[in-house]
């Protein structure tokens, strides 16, 4: 059973930087599978952030100019998001989400509970 | 692409069959998702390419559709079906999501 878990500060700076990872159980994060990262403002709608695969190719939504970097950890089954100048706009609830990719269809079959992170002073 | 969903909210009761419809601003083919989510928790896939449902999935979920137009009926509602809906769209990066169909009592 494939299990993710977020861990990381649930408060961040102005201007600073949200670091988050996410733990996979249940599966090798080098099996053929994009691994993800989605968030949702409070009371709002969902917002994919960007995906990697474990050979450190990545992918992100443009819509976040550049401020994101996502990556893996081979060795400890975990990768990570980092968004850097945030503001309150940036404050979510973070998903990580395992991206099932097969012949024909794409979808997030795994996530993890969620993080809130709040972007104050 | 752009998703859009409607109706924003629907009211319906124990029983019922409701219909939400999701729409690609342009075409997705079949890479189109629902996702269930409820208060506090995390998305829960329910159908992926357009039509398949996702194991474990009761089988009163369908759906159907393909280019632009698709739909999502649950037929006889039942308490634990109380939730908000969104379609995503996987066929092209950025993936969007749907802004969300609130099924309430």
């Amino acid at each position: 059973q494939v299990q993710l878990q977020e861990s990381g500060p649930g408060l961040v700076k102005p201007s600073g930087t949200l670091s988050l990872m996410c733990s996979v159980s249940g599966v090798s994060i080098t099996s053929s599978n994009w691994w993800s990262w989605v968030r949702q403002p409070p009371g709002k709608g969902l917002e994919w952030i960007g995906e990697v695969y474990h050979t450190g190719s990545s992918n992100n939504n443009p819509s976040l100019k550049g401020r994101v970097t996502i990556s893996v950890d081979r060795s400890k089954n975990q990768f990570s998001l980092k968004l850097y100048s945030v503001t309150a706009a940036d404050t979510a609830v973070y998903f990580c989400v395992k991206l099932n990719s097969a012949p024909g269809t794409v979808s997030f079959d795994s996530w993890g509970q969620g993080t809130l992170v709040s972007v104050s002073s | 692409i752009q998703m859009t969903q409607s109706p924003t909210s629907l009211s319906a009761s124990v029983g019922d069959t409701v219909t939400i419809t999701c729409r690609a601003s342009q075409t997705v083919r079949n890479y189109l998702n629902w996702y269930q989510q409820k208060p506090g928790k995390a998305p829960n896939l329910l159908i992926y390419a357009a039509s398949t449902l996702q194991s474990g999935v009761p089988s009163r979920f369908r759906g159907s559709g393909s280019g632009t137009d698709f739909t999502l009926t649950i037929s006889s509602l039942q308490p634990e079906d109380f939730a908000t809906y969104y379609c995503q769209q996987s066929y092209s990066n950025p993936r969007t999501f749907g802004p969300g169909t609130k099924v309430e009592i």
